[in-house]
């Protein structure tokens, strides 16, 4: 059974970078794509990118100026970092795996982490 | 693109047929999904490609709709379908999901 679970800080100042880390285990990062999608509280869901085995990238043109995301394949792990963060970005931040329908790109999300709350305060 | 679900709010009885909408505001296909979400757990994928029931969904769940009108029907309602579903589209970059609609026990 593939899991995914988010890593890193839950605090961060504003102006600051956001990175998480999600460590896949149970299954192997190729050949799939993977993303983030984050929710801020109260609302509701928003992709913010993905990244692909072969490590290609695509990004929300809402965030791209502001978003990477960078794969590991030996450790089994992929990462956000999300730059100049303000009051907008506390969120719940979810990395999940793509169904894999696609002939290219993202599709569905069947198994997700279980997401952490990363909040933008000083 | 814009997603928009309705009702917001849909208050039914266990056993009772829900029907939720999800419209496009341009034509996605029929590359449109459903997730489910219940507090303190993460989204389940319930429909991916307008019809589709992903592996393990009761067939209670079904999925209708193409171009810009889909709907997610609960045939009888059990005690742990009340959640807030989501509408899901691949078919425009980049992926977007609906407001959603939150089933509530009447």
């Amino acid at each position: 059974q593939v899991q995914l679970q988010e890593s890193g800080p839950g605090l961060v100042k504003p102006s600051e970078t956001l990175s998480l880390t999600c460590t896949v285990s149970g299954g192997s990062i190729s050949p799939y794509y993977w993303s983030w999608i984050r929710q801020p509280p109260g609302k509701g869901l928003e992709y913010i990118g993905y990244i692909s085995y072969t490590g290609s990238t695509n990004y929300n043109p809402s965030l791209k100026s502001r978003v990477t995301i960078s794969v590991d394949m030996s450790k089994n792990q992929f990462s956000l970092r999300l730059t100049s963060v303000t009051a907008a970005d506390t969120a719940v931040y979810y990395c999940v795996r793509d169904l894999g329908i696609a002939l290219a790109g993202p599709s569905f999300f069947d198994y997700w982490g279980q997401g952490t709350l990363v909040t933008v305060s000083s | 693109i814009v997603l928009t679900q309705s009702p917001a709010i849909l208050s039914l009885s266990p056993g009772e047929r829900a029907t939720l909408s999800c419209r496009a505001s341009q034509n996605v296909s029929n590359y449109l999904g459903w997730y489910q979400h219940k507090p303190g757990q993460t989204p389940r994928l319930l429909i991916y490609d307008a019809s589709n029931r992903a592996t393990g969904i009761p067939a209670r769940f079904s999925g209708s709709g193409s171009g810009r009108d889909f709907t997610l029907t609960i045939s009888g309602l059990e005690p742990e379908d009340f959640a807030v579903y989501y509408c899901q589209q691949r078919g425009i970059w980049p992926p977007l999901f609906g407001g959603g609609t939150k089933v509530e026990i009447k």
